[in-house]
């Protein structure tokens, strides 16, 4: 049983569309991650986020954990074929946020 | 700055055979974590190292697997002997401090036929 959902597992789209990914769970976290991943590479941290109804924004991502702590989305707008690639989230708790529950991640394809 | 680095990229070695895995992470950063990746699921973290001790290694899947950072520098995770089932992607990541960003290498894609 995945602690961590994420959806959609894969989502192929076209250059300027907008999309949102989420991530579900039943457990509270005191903070969840969010990474991108390509081909051949580790994943690359983009945001953290602590506080339940916490939004950040970086360039056209918007990232925002839920006010339970159990969930989070990152909305992307404007797609451009370079923010093709896997999004995985990743929870931490208190103490530890480095032995992180990871979901299996959303394959983005952007396509031009 | 070189970022964290991981030896071999790819090893394909029989069952019942011994790997040894390398992880240099970046010069500096005292924290050092191994994650794994079977295929269809998700990424799972296996020990943290602070220097050269074990902060946790709850991760850790059975006693096949032994992980050393002698010096606190570079570390390495030895699978002996490899079974079917410990094919997958193994991360390392490093970080300067236990809070804050962990930087990930780009992972030992290892197969066990």
């Amino acid at each position: 049983t995945q602690l961590l959902e994420q959806s959609p597992q894969f989502l192929s789209i076209q250059e300027g569309e907008n999309l949102t990914v989420y991530c579900n769970s039943s457990s509270v976290f005191s903070s969840l991650q969010w990474y991108r991943q390509e081909p051949g590479e580790g994943p690359v941290l983009l945001v953290t986020v602590v506080t339940g109804g916490e939004v950040k924004k970086l360039k056209r991502l918007t990232f925002q954990f839920g006010d339970a702590r159990k969930d989070s989305s990152l909305h992307i707008t404007a797609a451009q074929p370079g923010d093709t690639g896997l999004y995985l989230c990743a929870g931490g708790y208190a103490g530890n946020n480095r032995k992180l529950i990871w979901g299996l991640g959303t394959s983005l394809a952007v396509n031009p | 700055e070189a970022g964290v680095t991981q030896f071999p990229s790819h090893s394909v070695i029989e069952k019942g055979q011994t790997v040894t895995l390398r992880c240099d992470p970046i010069s500096g950063h005292d924290n050092l974590y191994w994650y794994r990746r079977v295929m269809g699921k998700e990424i799972k973290f296996l020990l943290h190292f602070v220097k050269e001790s074990k902060q946790d290694e709850s991760g850790m899947p059975n006693n096949r697997f032994l992980a050393e950072r002698t010096g606190g520098t570079y570390s390495t995770l030895k699978v002996q002997p490899a079974e079917l089932e410990d094919s997958g992607v193994y991360f390392c990541a490093s970080s300067p401090r236990q809070a804050g960003e962990a930087f990930f290498g780009q992972g030992t894609r290892l197969t066990v036929v």
